[in-house]
């Protein structure tokens, strides 16, 4: 059984950039949320999905920041003009229902030039 | 906001030593996950508490939940280097939207 997965891996953006950060789900989940950790810092909730649906956004920042999770493919993760201070290992997680368990992909670790 | 203390930060330990980890909360939670992280990787789940006062095992690794679900222990008996990593606990809101995570433990055990 495949879990979490995330592409890619590893993501170098300059400056003003576009980054576009994907996640497909353990087969069966329908519920996908977005975490971004800081260098030696912990886990932050960004947004909670489920399919054609945001659900929970409280710790996505206002701007520059969106995430989709459509119909069919996977969730995206989307932050336009990117600066310094979005370099950061971003992880989604999924779950078949909430509350319940999450599942972590490997993340993708975002550096910005 | 619902915030979650993890004590202690940093814990260095000689192989076949004993440790507890504390994960500390003014709040309630539903449920209360422990994962470890290694570098590079994402945090893979170690085991989910969810009834107050319950106590889990895995192997050399003991996991309770406190009785009125604010707090929560990971307990390693006979530490090995393979056990080194940073070990999370993360908690769900009443609404099991989100996790709220601790900072982290970061454990070394040297051989």
């Amino acid at each position: 059984n495949a879990g979490v997965m995330q592409n890619p891996r590893h993501l170098v953006r300059r400056r003003g950039q576009e980054a576009r950060l994907r996640c497909s789900p353990v087969k069966g989940h329908s519920h996908v949320y977005w975490y971004r950790q800081l260098p030696e810092e912990g886990l932050k909730f960004m947004v909670y999905l489920q399919k054609e649906n945001i659900i929970d956004e409280s710790g996505m920042p206002k701007e520059r920041f969106s995430a989709e999770f459509p119909k069919e493919g996977p969730s995206i993760l989307r932050i336009q003009q990117v600066v310094r201070g979005d370099s950061a290992a971003y992880f989604c997680a999924s779950s078949r229902g909430a509350p319940d368990t999450q599942y972590f992909g490997p993340g993708t670790r975002l550096t910005v030039l | 906001t619902q915030l979650l203390e993890q004590s202690p930060q940093f814990l260095s330990i000689q192989e076949g030593e004993n440790l507890t980890v504390y994960c500390n909360s003014s709040s309630v939670f539903s449920s209360l996950q422990w994962y470890r992280q290694e570098p590079g990787e994402g945090p893979v789940l170690l085991v989910t508490v969810v009834t107050g006062g319950e106590v889990k095992k895995l192997k050399r690794l003991t996991f309770q939940f406190g009785d009125a679900r604010k707090d929560s222990s990971l307990h390693i008996t006979a530490a090995q280097p393979g056990d080194t990593g940073l070990y999370l606990c993360a908690g769900h809101n009443n609404a099991g939207n989100m996790l709220t995570f601790g900072g982290g433990t970061r454990l070394m055990v040297k051989p």
